[in-house]
């Protein structure tokens, strides 16, 4: 079965930081593009970052740019995300995404792991 | 930045058909992709590349997109269909942007 399943969410402090992981099985995790997608309480959907297959190129919305960092590891089928410098509007359920084959949108989810930033 | 706009809501008798919109300028020229998220739970996919249904989305959903406007069309409305919706836009490989939202409600 595809699957992917997020960890690490947590309560932190203004101006923490926490790293979250997202555990890929069921699928060739390596050749594949990834994604971390938030949504905020009551909220829409925000695209937060993207890596490529290979980790050398990872674009980034600009709330989270230079805060943030995306990266894999394809022997651990791992993705994770570095998240410094948290502020409260961060406070947001993240998901990681499989960007899926030809498909120009992401065609399976996590369950998400909750991250509250607060004093 | 390129933005997106959804109604917030919408409200269909079951066995009707439910029209969702997105718009956004020149959106058909871009890529629509379409996510179900029922309450609780995480996005499904359930339309790509405009008017393409995944593996196992049921055949009453159907998707168009021209001009500005995007549309989801859910026909034959179930109450299981009752969810938030939103679009996303593909344009290039380095962003992208997801719509605000349209809550369905089967009535």
């Amino acid at each position: 079965e595809v699957q992917l399943v997020e960890s690490g969410g947590a309560l932190v402090q203004p101006g923490g930081s926490l790293r979250l992981s997202c555990a890929a099985s069921g699928f060739t995790f390596g050749t594949y593009w990834m994604h971390w997608v938030r949504q905020a309480p009551g909220k829409g959907l925000v695209w937060v970052a993207r890596i490529n297959n290979f980790g050398t190129e990872s674009p980034y919305a600009d709330s989270v740019k230079g805060r943030f960092t995306i990266s894999r590891d394809n022997a651990k089928n791992t993705l994770y995300l570095q998240m410094n410098s948290l502020r409260v509007d961060d406070t947001a359920v993240y998901y990681c995404a499989r960007d899926g084959p030809n498909m120009s949108a992401f065609d399976i989810w996590g369950q998400g792991t909750m991250v509250t930033v607060s004093s | 930045s390129y933005e997106v706009t959804q109604p917030s809501s919408l409200s269909v008798s079951a066995g009707q058909t439910a029209n969702i919109t997105c718009s956004g300028n020149k959106l058909g020229d871009r890529y629509v992709s379409w996510y179900q998220q029922r309450p609780g739970q995480s996005p499904v996919l359930v339309m790509y590349q405009d008017n393409k249904r995944p593996s196992g989305i049921p055949e009453r959903f159907s998707g168009f997109n021209s001009g500005d406007t995007a549309t989801l069309t859910i026909s034959g409305t179930q109450a299981v269909d009752e969810a938030h919706y939103y679009c996303q836009e593909w344009e290039s490989s380095t962003s992208w942007v997801f719509g605000g939202g349209t809550k369905v409600t089967v009535l």
